[in-house]
This record gives C-alpha cells, structure tokens and sequence, in this order.
C-alpha cells in the first residue's frame, strides 16, 4: 500500500520570505499523480499545486512551485514571497493513476506559521 | 455557490445518541468520498459512492457508521451509539471520476 509522510508537523517563514515544506511517498507505481493541499483554520481544504509523475518538469503555480525527484520519492513544495494568507496546513496526497477505488492517500501535514 | 456543502458545520451530542451529516457534492461530480480527520492529521478514507454505488469502505469504519447515496446526488453519513473516540472532523469531498478531489468545509462532531 502507498504512503505518504511529511516530516515536518510545524514550519514557520517570515513574511516575505521563502520555506519548503518536504514530503516523502512509498509506491511501486511508476506513474500517479501527486498533490500539495492547504487547509486555511475553519475553512476548506483546497488543491495548492499537481503533479504527474510521468512528467519530469516541476510544476508550478505562480508562488508555489515543488521539486519532484521520482527516484528519490520525494514531492517538496516552495512557496516564494510568503504571504500571512499562507499560513495553513498544507498535506501532500499521493494518488494512483487508475479511477478505480479509492485512489487518493494523505500524509499527517505540516503546519505553516507566517510571521509578519 | 456551486461548491461542496456539509451540514450542520458542527455537532454537539452526548454519547450513546445518534447523529446524521449531509453533503451535497458539485451537482456534476460522480464520485463522494468521506473522511475523517483529527486533529493535527491529515484525512483518513472511510467510504467512497460512485454514483449511488458505495463502492469501498475502509475498516476504520464501524458497524455503527451508515453512509448512502439514495440517488447519486447528495450523501448522508450517520453514527449509531456514538462514542467519545468518534469526535473528530468529518469531510466530504467530490470528483469527476478518480480525478482532483474538492472538498467541503467538514462537520465537527463533539462527543461529550
């Protein structure tokens, strides 16, 4: 069974600045799909950034950017310029490639701090 | 608002009552999901419907948890006889086939 882990429960960035948050994944796939998502306090967790792992370039969105390294297994999220609205927790999820099941495994999150 | 929507967003109950939680997906998406989530941890899989087929279920979920989907649209989640480990968030989320999850602003259930 995949897993997903995120070594780091809390980080926090001065306003500004920038912070990388790691993630590591367990599979025997050689392609799926992974995910960073944000979970603001009392509101909705929403999609940050994707990636697919069949392609090699890192994907970007605007501020947000991840360092993919397939064979490391390793899915890290940079996010440039940090903004207060970017404090959240932030869970990376691994998803398998098929649609059947249940396809998607969260990791335990990492709790950004943004200090102003 | 065309997003996912739960309610109530939160639930206070002694233990031993029952609770129900609603969601109603993006009116588009097939698939609905529910997790459960507690603090400081991310979303753990309970049960998943493609259309009104609940077609996984995880073995965190209980004989005291019931979730339907009587028509393919909106889904109820209920607790039998609920006990204090239940107290936790509960979220929903919805897709288009085993495409990007969008997720509703959970229900908190406290279990006194």
């Amino acid at each position: 069974a995949q897993t997903v882990t995120q070594s780091q429960p809390e980080m926090s960035v001065q306003e500004a600045e920038t912070v990388t948050l790691s993630c590591t994944y367990d599979t025997s796939e050689s392609d799926y799909y992974l995910f960073w998502y944000k979970q603001p306090p009392s509101r909705q967790m929403i999609l940050v950034i994707r990636q697919e792992a069949y392609k090699q370039q890192n994907a970007t969105e605007n501020r947000f950017s991840v360092n993919f390294q397939k064979a490391a297994k390793s899915f890290s999220l940079k996010i440039s310029d940090s903004q207060l609205g970017d404090a959240a927790m932030y869970f990376c999820a691994y998803r398998r490639i098929d649609n059947y099941g249940q396809n998607f495994v969260f990791g335990p999150g990492t709790r950004l701090s943004v200090l102003p | 608002d065309t997003g996912v929507s739960q309610d109530p967003r939160h639930k206070i109950t002694k233990r031993g009552q029952n609770v129900t939680f609603r969601c109603d997906p993006i009116s588009e998406h097939n698939r609905l999901y529910w997790y459960r989530q507690t603090l400081g941890q991310g979303p753990e899989f309970l049960t998943y419907f493609q259309n009104e087929a609940q077609l996984e279920k995880s073995r965190l979920l209980s004989d005291r948890f019931s979730a339907e989907r009587p028509k393919g649209s909106f889904s109820t989640l209920e607790i039998q006889r609920t006990e204090q480990g239940d107290s936790a968030m509960y979220l929903c989320a919805s897709s288009l086939g085993g495409g990007e999850l969008f997720f509703g602003e959970g229900s908190r259930l406290t279990v006194l």
